[in-house]
């Protein structure tokens, strides 16, 4: 199947400095991988989406100026989480989408990185 | 807008049957996944429903009918390891997005 990583697992940093994480497809092309974030014991809420090679489209309430999204090539995003603050601290998880071959076609989701601001 | 309900806890035996609902209003439906997801983990994908009726996959099955905007997952012959949440996603939009329920923790006991 197929298999979307993410790096780091955890991270642990002072308020105000960013942070940077990276989410991967190892065995496919991700046209299109997704960012989410997830409270405890909440469900996904859905950051953004992000293109290869275009702008990130952003959900409403999320700060496009805080949450940078870049999506360079077709195995890799990253989310920068600028001038972080305790508040920002969340389990985030990416997942990435094949293009559509079939109608059943998911997403994968990485394991996920769990960042807490001091 | 887009809602999606689930009950937020249920509690079920070990070896018994369970049925976890999920309703929905969106704008748009191109299908209906569930997924599991244990404690500081990632989903996994369960099923997939995009006509009206039932899919069996062992011992879970999800349902669907899109005229009353509902769907529920079934998990027989319940295993302590299955212990989890269980979210519910509609696939509405472009680009393969999907809007996730709150999800349903459910806790199996001896």
């Amino acid at each position: 199947g197929a298999v979307v990583s993410q790096h780091p697992s955890r991270v642990i940093c002072k308020s105000g400095t960013s942070v940077k994480i990276e989410c991967r497809s190892l065995d496919f092309q991700a046209t299109t991988m997704f960012w989410y974030r997830q409270f405890p014991k909440q469900s996904l809420m859905l950051m953004a989406t992000s293109n290869e090679g275009s702008k990130a489209t952003y959900e409403q309430g999320v700060e496009k100026d805080k949450f940078l999204i870049n999506h360079a090539s077709l195995t890799l995003s990253t989310l920068t989480v600028t001038s972080a603050h305790p508040e920002d601290s969340s389990f985030y998880i990416c997942s990435a989408s094949p293009p559509l071959q079939s109608v059943a076609d998911t997403q994968y989701f990485g394991p996920g990185t769990r960042l807490t601001v001091l | 807008g887009q809602n999606i309900d689930q009950p937020t806890e249920m509690t079920a035996t070990e070896g018994a049957i369970v049925q976890i609902n999920c309703t929905y209003q969106t704008s748009g439906f191109n299908g209906l996944f569930w997924y599991q997801q244990h404690a500081g983990e990632a989903p996994t994908f369960l099923s997939y429903n995009v006509l009206d009726g039932l899919e069996e996959k062992g011992r879970f099955s999800s349902f669907l009918s899109r005229s009353k905007g509902y769907s529920y997952l079934l998990l027989k012959e319940l295993q302590m390891k299955d212990s989890a949440s269980y979210l519910c996603a509609v696939r509405a939009g472009g680009y393969n997005k999907l809007i996730f329920g709150a999800g349903t923790r459910l806790a199996v006991h001896p």
